[in-house]
């Protein structure tokens, strides 16, 4: 099974501020068929499911704002929140769909304001 | 508007086996494949099951597999998930979700929670 790590665990950012999360797979999500990044964020704020961010590594999910930006390839991604909102606090995950099954998800990162 | 609502979910003791529901509406239904994901609140997102849109192919965790089976009415826009054998670790919210014409998971219901306890 492919094993998806983030780092880091939680972090504090001003608002306005960057936000980085890391997550990296044990195996390569790279097709070199289509040259496609088998690998999705996820947000779940406080009592709701998750909600889809991107997919592809890096196409954003209709509707989701465009501070939200997925990039990486191979086995290290990143989810970038350019300016961080009030309402952007939330636990994010990564999940790899590239050797399925089973699709498999990170621990999560809790973002909170500093 | 996509909807996914799951229901079933209840106190049961170990050993004891449930049905869970999720009932979809907003899209056409046959079209996609389906899944169950699981989390113990607090604790990362575990993937449990997935069904192919027309039911003919069906996946699951190791953690499950022999003790839950997935399926799905096409007629009724509805999944389920038979659980069986229950234990203290499946306790969790378990979710339906949609599984995207792009792969990803794209649209999940609010969740039904287990508990399995003596």
């Amino acid at each position: 099974d492919i094993v998806m790590t983030q780092s880091p665990d939680s972090l504090a950012v001003s608002l306005g501020e960057r936000a980085t999360i890391n997550c990296k797979s044990s195996q390569s999500l790279l097709y070199r068929s289509n040259n496609k990044n088998y690998l999705a964020w996820y947000q779940q704020k406080p009592g709701q499911p998750p909600k889809l961010l991107v997919y592809w590594a890096s196409t954003r999910e209709s509707g989701v704002p465009d501070r939200f930006t997925g990039s990486g390839s191979g086995t290290d991604f990143t989810l970038t929140i350019s300016s961080l909102q009030a309402e952007d606090v939330a636990v994010y995950y990564c999940q790899q769909y590239s050797n399925t099954p089973p699709w498999t998800f990170g621990q999560g990162t809790k973002v909170e304001i500093k | 508007e996509v909807q996914l609502v799951e229901s079933g979910g209840v106190v049961v003791r170990p050993g004891g086996s449930l049905r869970l529901s999720c009932a979809a509406s907003g899209f056409t239904f046959d079209d996609y494949n389906m899944h169950w994901v699981r989390q113990v609140p607090g604790k990362r997102l575990e993937w449990v099951s997935l069904i192919t849109w027309s039911g003919g192919g069906t996946y699951y965790a190791d953690s499950v597999k022999g003790r839950f089976t997935i399926s799905r009415d096409n007629s009724k826009n509805s999944l389920y998930l038979q659980m069986n054998s229950l234990r203290p670790d499946d306790s969790a919210l378990y979710y339906c979700a949609r599984g995207g014409t792009e792969l990803a998971l794209d649209y999940w219901g609010q969740g039904t929670l287990v508990t399995v306890s003596s």
